[in-house]
């Protein structure tokens, strides 16, 4: 358990759906992330929230809506997808302290499937 | 940020020490070295990170060299369970930035 919980763990979908990852963090931290893993890529940083403000977003098409309700939640809404958007999805968090950031703590992903 | 070289793969025998080496030669005074793993099917798990000074903790220790441009994660004692993707990254813990490379796989081997 690492004190970041994702959900689903696995997810099947179809280009037309519409569906949203869960992430929730139970360490008090105030900083949340999105990260993606595709096969055979390096981890690419998606999304920032520093108490619940996007502070970041690099460059995710608009099909990926992030949204940040409190310190303690981070959702994904995904809508139209396409195939090669399947991937291991990240959530992240850490402790903002006036811009410096303790380390990240992981949950373990959901994994994606567009069909 | 300063980017990182770093075998793509390692192997070590099970109880005996495994020394990972990285190499960030284009390193800033102001950032930290980072170590993060990840074991397979699983989100990266944080290790250990330093700035000068050599560091240890209950997983592993940071050794920097005083030039700053490399350093070398050790796992004292690796176990089968130790196998995984590592991951070193260099940043300046601003915004928490951290870019992530392709890693060096370890495989502990008994």
């Amino acid at each position: 358990e690492t004190g970041v919980t994702q959900t689903p763990r696995h997810l099947v979908m179809g280009m037309t759906n519409k569906k949203s990852l869960k992430c929730e963090q139970h360490l008090g931290h105030n900083a949340m992330y999105w990260y993606k893993q595709s096969a055979k890529k390096p981890l690419e940083l998606m999304f920032v929230y520093n108490f619940k403000e996007q502070t970041e977003n690099n460059s995710v098409p608009s099909r990926f809506s992030p949204e940040c309700p409190n310190s303690s939640h981070l959702f994904l809404h995904l809508h139209t997808l396409q195939p090669e958007d399947s991937a291991l999805y990240l959530c992240a968090s850490s402790t903002n302290m006036g811009g410096i950031h303790s380390p990240l703590h992981f949950g373990n992903g959901t994994r994606l499937t567009v069909t | 940020d300063a980017k990182t070289t770093q075998p793509p793969s390692m192997d070590c025998a099970e109880g005996r020490a495994a020394n990972l080496p990285c190499n960030h030669s284009t390193i800033s005074g102001n950032e930290y070295v980072y170590w993060y793993r990840q074991i397979h099917s699983q989100g990266p798990q944080y290790i250990i990170h330093g700035l000068k000074n050599n560091e240890t903790n209950e997983m592993a220790s940071l050794i920097i060299t005083e030039d700053r441009k490399s350093s070398t994660l050790i796992l004292p004692h690796a176990t089968l369970r130790d196998t995984a993707v590592y991951y070193c990254i260099v940043s300046l813990g601003y915004g928490n930035k951290l870019v992530f490379g392709a890693g060096t796989i370890l495989r502990v081997k008994s």
